[in-house]
C-alpha cells in the first residue's frame, strides 16, 4: 500500500543534541512538508520541498534543517538551536497537480529530557 | 499572509444529532482551496472534505457537508447523524493553490466530543 512512513514514533533527546526525524513516501509525490503541532494548537509549517535538491523555509524554520536528496525521502533535523523542540511532528506529501490533498504520516513525538 | 480561525475550542454533540463547526479565514486570493481534517486520538490526520473556492456548490461527503460563504470568508462543517467515531480534533485548513499547492495554513482546531 502507498503511504507515508515516519520514524521513530517516539524520540527522546538530551538538551544540546541534534536529532533527525525520518519521513519516506512511496506515493510518487513531488512535494513534501514538515509540520509541527503543539498542544492546543494547529499545525505550523517548518519546511517544504517541491523538487529534489530544493527546499524552502516555512513559518517556523529556525532551529531546523532538512535535505531532499531523493524524491521519496525528506528527513528533518532538529538542531540544538531549536529552543523548544518538544512537540509532535507530522510529515506530509502532495502531488503538484491541481486540487490535490495532502497525505500525512503518523507523526513523531519528540521529547527533550 | 493568510490566516485561519476556529473560534470554538471545544464542541459536544449527542450521538445521532447534528453539530456544526465554525471556521473563518482571511485571504486576498480569489482562487484557493479549503479543507477539513480530522485528527482522532491516534493523531493520524484524515481528510474529511475539500472545497474549491471557484465552485459555488457546497461540498458533501456522506454525513459531512460544508457551508461555504465566500464573501463572508466562512467555511463551516456540518456533521449529521453524529457517531462515536466522529470524536476527534477537527482542523480547518487553507491552501492558496498556484505555486503553493500543498502548503496548508491550519486553524487552531476544535475538539469534538460525542456523547452516547
Amino acid at each position: 500500500d502507498g503511504g507515508i512512513t515516519q520514524s521513530p514514533k517516539y524520540l527522546f533527546r538530551k538538551e544540546g543534541q541534534n536529532v533527525t526525524l525520518s519521513c519516506e513516501q512511496n506515493l510518487n509525490h513531488d512535494a513534501m512538508y514538515w509540520y509541527r503541532q503543539d498542544p492546543g494548537q494547529g499545525l505550523r509549517l517548518i519546511y517544504y520541498s517541491q523538487i529534489v535538491n530544493d527546499f524552502q523555509k516555512g513559518d517556523i524554520a529556525e532551529g531546523y534543517s532538512v535535505s531532499r536528496e531523493k524524491k521519496e525521502s525528506f528527513p528533518l533535523t532538529v538542531t540544538s538551536a531549536q529552543k523548544n523542540p518538544t512537540a509532535f511532528y507530522l510529515c506530509a506529501s502532495t502531488s503538484l497537480r491541481k486540487s490535490t490533498e495532502a497525505f500525512f504520516g503518523q507523526g513523531t513525538r519528540l521529547t527533550v529530557v | 499572509a493568510q490566516t485561519v480561525t476556529q473560534s470554538q475550542p471545544e464542541m459536544s454533540v449527542q450521538e445521532a444529532e447534528t453539530v456544526t463547526l465554525s471556521c473563518t479565514y482571511d485571504t486576498s486570493e480569489s482562487d484557493y482551496y479549503l479543507f477539513w481534517y480530522k485528527q482522532p486520538p491516534s493523531r493520524q490526520m484524515i481528510l474529511v472534505i475539500r472545497q474549491e473556492a471557484y465552485k459555488q456548490q457546497n461540498a458533501t461527503e456522506n454525513r459531512f457537508s460544508v457551508n461555504f460563504q465566500k464573501a463572508a470568508k466562512s467555511f463551516s462543517l456540518k456533521i449529521s447523524d453524529s457517531q462515536l467515531g466522529d470524536a476527534a480534533m477537527y482542523f480547518c485548513a487553507y491552501n492558496a493553490g498556484g505555486t503553493s499547492y500543498g502548503k496548508l495554513t491550519f486553524g487552531q482546531g476544535t475538539i469534538l466530543t460525542v456523547h452516547p
